[in-house]
């Protein structure tokens, strides 16, 4: 129950397509939703995060999109960019617990000029 | 600047050595954890700590060892027990309950 399911687990998209990325979960105190962008050789870097009271949130060319009652949960990248190339992790919390992390196991994305 | 500094960024350890990993935060951040990533893998949580003095094992814990003297610090220990200790080693801090983790630049360690 403390899973989090990503997917796909690579990506490959062209210059200006849209990048989707999903994300699953079970548990339902689950109450803050990141996600990181990894480049390589680089530590993980918080690219959005979501709360469960909202559906939708928008930063420049990163969405996150949430589905409280399928419990799922998808960053998107539009206009998708050769720089956008990263490995995208999704998370969760549980607020009441210990606040640890509990990680997707990745999304390698790769923008093609 | 406010950050995590990981150091070294590549480390060599002899079979049967001990090597420690060194994390460093001066974020305010009352927790730190350590993962372990391998090549085309996602993030393995080694130990964590919530304060100081006190820490918890996380998935794979075996082979490792930490401390947790000050609020700054969270030093990890390689031990020649971890059988495959090849890996890319992440330290994170968090703090506030609204901003996630900030991780660290990582330390790469080989074994030769």
């Amino acid at each position: 129950q403390q899973q989090v399911k990503q997917s796909p687990q690579s990506l490959i998209v062209q210059k200006g397509g849209i990048s989707i990325i999903n994300c699953a979960y079970e548990n339902t105190a689950f109450d803050y939703f990141p996600w990181y962008q990894q480049f390589p050789g680089k530590g993980p870097a918080l690219l959005i995060a979501i709360r469960p009271d909202v559906s939708e949130k928008k930063e420049g060319r990163f969405t996150i999109s949430f589905n409280k009652s399928a419990k799922q949960f998808s960053l998107h990248i539009m206009d998708s960019q050769p720089g956008d190339s990263a490995t995208y992790f999704c998370a969760a919390r549980n607020q009441g617990g210990s606040e640890k992390l509990v990680f997707g196991k990745g999304t390698k994305l790769t923008v093609n000029p | 600047d406010g950050g995590i500094t990981q150091s070294p960024k590549y480390l060599f350890r002899k079979e049967g050595q001990n090597v420690t990993l060194s994390c460093e935060q001066n974020l305010n951040h009352d927790a730190m954890y350590w993962y372990r990533q391998d090549p085309g893998q996602g993030l393995r949580l080694i130990y964590y700590s919530q304060i100081v003095n006190d820490f918890q094992k996380g998935d794979i814990a075996e082979g490792y060892s930490v401390s947790r003297e000050k609020k700054e610090s969270f030093p990890l220990t390689v031990t020649s027990a971890q059988k495959n200790p090849t890996a890319f080693y992440l330290c994170a801090s968090s703090g506030a309950a609204n901003y996630g983790y900030t991780f660290g630049s990582g330390t790469r360690l080989t074994v030769v």
